[in-house]
């Protein structure tokens, strides 16, 4: 059972174009969602994140877009370098309770971004 | 500050080998946690640890062990390899209550 869908597998973008991968979850409970990049050889590392509670997040040239309603958020690479050729995972995690926070992550399967060119 | 740090960087078993992966921080994060990640599947959670002494089961546990007895270290062990373990390991840790997971640099293992 796979509760955070990420599409496309792959997707080739031009230089300077707008890169667009999009996440569908399940579970209503979830309440955080980043987003991780991953270099080849290398482990994920967080690159943008965002909770329901807003509807877009802007840090450069990444931003969020989430829609609470249809239970889906994108991630959007304005003006793509060839730089930002990477795997990118969605994720999702729950609040626990106590003092816990949004530590167990359940990631999407990933997309292969390259941009050319 | 060295991070999170994995060794082997690579590692092939034949079936019904054990062996150890080693993880380790040095940033005193409480939460430590072990991802496979397969193509076409993403990254999954074998085991996680709140603390020295405590572990708990992540989607995929089994054929896997963890133990905490320090902050710094959450070592995985294999039973007894097998194929379908093929597989890149990752090891993660947090600050309890952050929602950044800093990652190693994985440990790739080839289970012939």
């Amino acid at each position: 059972q796979q509760q955070v869908k990420q599409s496309p597998q792959s997707l080739i973008v031009q230089k300077g174009g707008i890169s667009i991968i999009n996440c569908a979850y399940e579970n209503t409970a979830f309440d955080y969602f980043p987003w991780y990049q991953q270099f080849p050889g290398k482990g994920p590392a967080l690159l943008i994140a965002i909770r329901p509670d807003v509807s877009e997040k802007k840090e450069g040239r990444f931003t969020i877009s989430f829609n609470k309603s249809a239970k889906q958020f994108s991630l959007h690479i304005m003006d793509s370098q060839p730089g930002d050729s990477a795997t990118y995972f969605c994720a999702a995690s729950l609040k626990r309770a106590r003092n816990f926070g949004n530590e167990k992550l359940t990631f999407g399967t990933g997309t292969r971004l390259t941009i050319i060119p | 500050n060295a991070g999170v740090t994995q060794t082997p960087k690579f590692q092939v078993l034949k079936t019904g080998q054990s062996m150890t992966l080693q993880c380790a921080q040095d940033m005193n994060h409480e939460y430590m946690s072990w991802y496979r990640q397969d193509p076409g599947m993403g990254l999954r959670l074998i085991h996680y640890s709140v603390g020295a002494g405590i572990t708990d089961q992540g989607e995929v546990p089994n054929g896997y062990n963890v133990s905490r007895s320090t902050t710094e270290d959450f070592p995985l062990r294999l039973l007894s390899a097998a194929p379908s373990q093929t597989s890149v390991y990752f090891c993660a840790s947090s600050i309890l209550g952050s929602h950044e997971q800093y990652f190693g640099p994985g440990t790739r293992l080839t289970v012939t």
